[in-house]
């Protein structure tokens, strides 16, 4: 079981340019989550997608879309990245989407120069 | 307000010692309430999960909810250097979307 993988771990972007965070789960877990961490910000929640073919909006969308492929599969993309999105980038899954916990992958750290 | 507040820290205790991590939060009708560690550099994992008033115990980890007071507590007995690093608290928004708002974390570091 790899758990929740998330892919690139590292990314450098100019402004404007764009780009797609991949994310897959290996444990059947029907809810994903994107979430962003800033110093001092704690996590905050972008979009999640309670089960297979639903998206919805979290905290911070604004700049991002997000696409479920499929159960184990969740993308989020910026299509012109920002200097504010700098930050890094944890995708999560969990059983279901009421009143449970998250499994979190090894995060992506991007850098919007 | 912050919907979910802890102390940035820095905690700093001797090893050995009991380290006592706080958090408080502002709706009312919150259920579900988590305590996640995060490594430097590495992804949060969740250490403890308590839905009911009082104490839940695991290993040296406790939980402590109080409901009436909005807040809720993680106590780590006989800190270790490998206890150092940020704790989460994490809760539950009311309603059915099964968000989780996240504080920004307390920095523990426990000194040999």
């Amino acid at each position: 079981n790899a758990g929740v993988t998330q892919t690139p771990k590292f990314q450098v972007l100019k402004t404007g340019q764009s780009m797609t965070l991949q994310c897959a789960q290996d444990m059947n877990h029907n809810s994903m989550y994107w979430y962003r961490q800033d110093p001092g910000m704690g996590l905050r929640l972008i979009y999640y997608s309670a089960s297979e073919g639903t998206t919805d909006k979290g905290e911070v969308p604004n700049g991002y879309n997000v696409s479920r492929l499929n159960k184990r599969e969740f993308s989020l993309r910026l299509e012109s990245a920002a200097p504010s999105q700098t930050s890094v980038y944890f995708c999560a899954s969990s059983e279901a989407s009421l009143g449970t916990s998250r499994d979190f992958g090894p995060g992506t750290r991007l850098t919007v120069l | 307000q912050k919907e979910v507040e802890q102390n940035s820290g820095p905690l700093s205790v001797p090893e050995g010692a009991i380290a006592s991590l706080n958090c408080t939060y502002s709706d009312r009708v919150s259920q579900s309430f988590f305590w996640y560690r995060q490594y430097s550099g590495k992804s949060p994992e969740l250490i403890m999960s308590i839905y009911s008033n009082g104490d839940k115990e695991d290993g040296r980890f406790t939980a402590q909810l109080n409901k009436a007071s909005q807040y809720v507590s993680l106590l780590i007995r006989d800190s270790q250097p490998s206890d150092s690093a940020t704790y989460l608290c994490a809760v539950r928004v009311s309603g059915n979307t099964g968000k989780l708002i996240f504080g920004q974390g307390t920095t523990l570091q426990v000194k040999p």
